[in-house]
């Protein structure tokens, strides 16, 4: 069935390094790819999200890559700060039918000061 | 703040018990989408109303209903509660079912 594996599962890093988080996809069919930030006791926050139609997509500090022949995607914060803190999780869909999202089981991401 | 937003906030329940969650989508969207969150999981797709009519649904049994009304809120109605469903309750709202899925708080629910 369908299927988003995502790693690490906690990721702890120093202010100012970089951070990435993986994805790998099961539907070949899936066509766009979502990313949220989840904070304690919040919903998922949308950060950032590319189409199968390209290749890597960058809003400032936060970048997405996606190589759909190896059905992988990631996410790359540069220059972290304590504040990206939060549960970061990856979605997979596809743009027809119930266009229901595959969800990642999470990354937990501490950003020590 | 995306302007989606769910009631209540938290619940308890006991097991066998039935409850129901609301949900208002953000300004112009006519989708709703449900999803449980099981503690340290992923979103777990539930359905999917769009203009009124359930446009697909995961792996959840027939206990797990819902409804969507002419203004495009949405209800989802659980039965027989069990321990099991405990859980994050997220509703998130799009455009023509096709759209970006922007999340709501969520309501916490406890099956005690």
């Amino acid at each position: 069935g369908e299927n988003v594996e995502q790693h690490p599962s906690t990721l702890s890093v120093q202010e100012g390094d970089s951070a990435v988080i993986k994805c790998t996809y099961s539907d070949s069919a899936s066509n766009y790819f979502p990313w949220y930030k989840q904070e304690l006791g919040k919903g998922p926050q949308l950060i950032i999200d590319i189409r199968s139609n390209v290749g890597e997509k960058k809003d400032q500090r936060i970048a997405v890559t996606l190589n759909k022949t190896a059905k992988h995607f990631s996410l790359h914060i540069t220059e972290t700060q304590p504040e990206d803190s939060a549960v970061y999780f990856c979605a997979a869909t596809t743009t027809s039918g119930t266009y229901k999202y595959i969800f990642g089981t999470g990354t937990r991401l501490k950003v020590l000061a | 703040e995306t302007g989606v937003t769910q009631s209540p906030t938290h619940l308890i329940k006991t097991r066998g018990q039935q409850v129901t969650l609301r949900c208002s989508s953000q300004s112009g969207h006519n989708t709703v989408s449900w999803y449980q969150q099981a503690l340290g999981q992923g979103p777990q797709f539930i359905f999917q109303y769009y203009r009124e009519e359930e446009n697909g649904r995961g792996n959840f049994p027939p206990r797990f209903s819902g409804l969507q009304f002419p203004n495009y809120s949405s209800e989802l109605n659980v039965n027989a509660l069990e321990l099991d469903d405990s859980a994050l309750y997220l509703c998130a709202s799009s455009l023509d079912g096709v759209g970006t899925q922007y999340f709501g708080p969520g309501t916490r629910l406890l099956v005690l």
